[in-house]
C-alpha cells in the first residue's frame, strides 16, 4: 500500500528565504507525482506535475524534482514571499488514484 | 489548466436531512471523478470513484448508502450525504483527470458541510 510522507508538518520562515519541501513515498511504481497548494478553506491548486519518466519540472519560482528509485520528491521555492503562505501537499498517482501526504503548512513572515 | 467547479462552497444543514454537492468539469469531459473528504491536519481521504454511466466504486469503510454518488453525464457528478449527522461535518472535495493517463488532477473548490 502506497504511503506518502511530508516532513516537517509545518514551517515558518522569514520572507526571501529559499525553501525546500520534502515528500517521500514507499512504492516507486507511480505514473506521476503532483504538488498542490491549498489555502485555508479552499480546494487544491495544482502547482507542478512530474511524470514518472521526468526528473524535474519548473514553473516560475517553483522547481520540483523527482527521484523515483529512492521514492523522493522535493519542491523548491525561490525567494519566498508572504503570499506563498499555504499548505503544500504532494500526491503520487498509481493507476487511477492519487495518494496524498498530510501536507506541510508554510508561513512566510514579512 | 482545466477547471473543475464544485457547488456549494458552504452548506449548513440540520441533522437528519440530506445535502447534495455538485462537481462539474467545465471545459473537458470526465468519465471518472473522485470524491475526497478532508479532516483537519490529515491527508485527503478518497471516498469513492465516480464513473459516468455506472455505479461508483467506494473505498473500504465508506458507506455507499450514506454517501450517494451519481455521475449522470460526462461533466457532472453529485455526492449526496443522506440523513446527515454532526459527524459528517467535514470538507468535501471533488477532482477529475483531464484524460486517462499521466495527466494532472484538477480539484474543485471544496464544500464545507456543517451539520447542526
Amino acid at each position: 500500500k502506497q504511503e506518502v510522507t511530508q516532513i516537517p508538518a509545518a514551517l515558518s520562515v522569514p520572507e526571501g528565504e529559499n525553501l525546500v519541501l520534502n515528500c517521500s513515498f514507499t512504492d516507486s511504481a507511480i505514473y506521476n507525482l503532483q504538488w498542490f497548494r491549498q489555502d485555508p478553506g479552499k480546494g487544491l491548486t495544482s502547482l507542478l506535475l512530474i511524470q514518472s519518466s521526468q526528473r524535474e519540472q519548473t514553473s516560475g519560482r517553483l522547481n520540483a524534482s523527482l527521484d523515483k528509485s529512492s521514492g523522493r520528491s522535493t519542491l523548491y521555492i525561490a525567494a519566498s514571499q508572504p503570499g506563498d503562505s499555504a499548505t503544500y501537499l504532494c500526491a503520487v498517482r498509481g493507476s487511477e488514484k492519487l495518494v496524498f501526504g498530510k501536507g506541510m503548512k508554510l508561513t512566510v513572515n514579512p | 489548466g482545466a477547471v473543475v467547479s464544485q457547488h456549494p462552497s458552504r452548506v449548513i444543514c440540520k441533522s437528519g436531512t440530506s445535502v447534495k454537492i455538485e462537481c462539474r468539469s467545465l471545459d473537458f469531459q470526465a468519465t471518472t471523478m473522485f470524491w475526497y473528504r478532508q479532516f483537519p491536519k490529515k491527508s485527503l481521504m478518497l471516498m469513492a470513484t465516480s464513473n459516468e454511466g455506472s455505479k461508483a466504486t467506494y473505498e473500504q469503510g465508506v458507506e455507499k448508502d450514506k454517501f450517494l454518488i451519481n455521475h449522470a453525464s460526462l461533466t457532472l457528478s453529485t455526492l449526496t450525504v443522506t440523513s446527515a449527522h454532526p459527524e459528517d461535518s467535514s470538507f468535501y472535495i471533488c477532482s477529475a483527470f483531464q484524460d486517462r493517463r499521466n495527466t494532472e488532477a484538477f480539484f474543485g473548490q471544496g464544500t464545507r458541510l456543517t451539520v447542526v
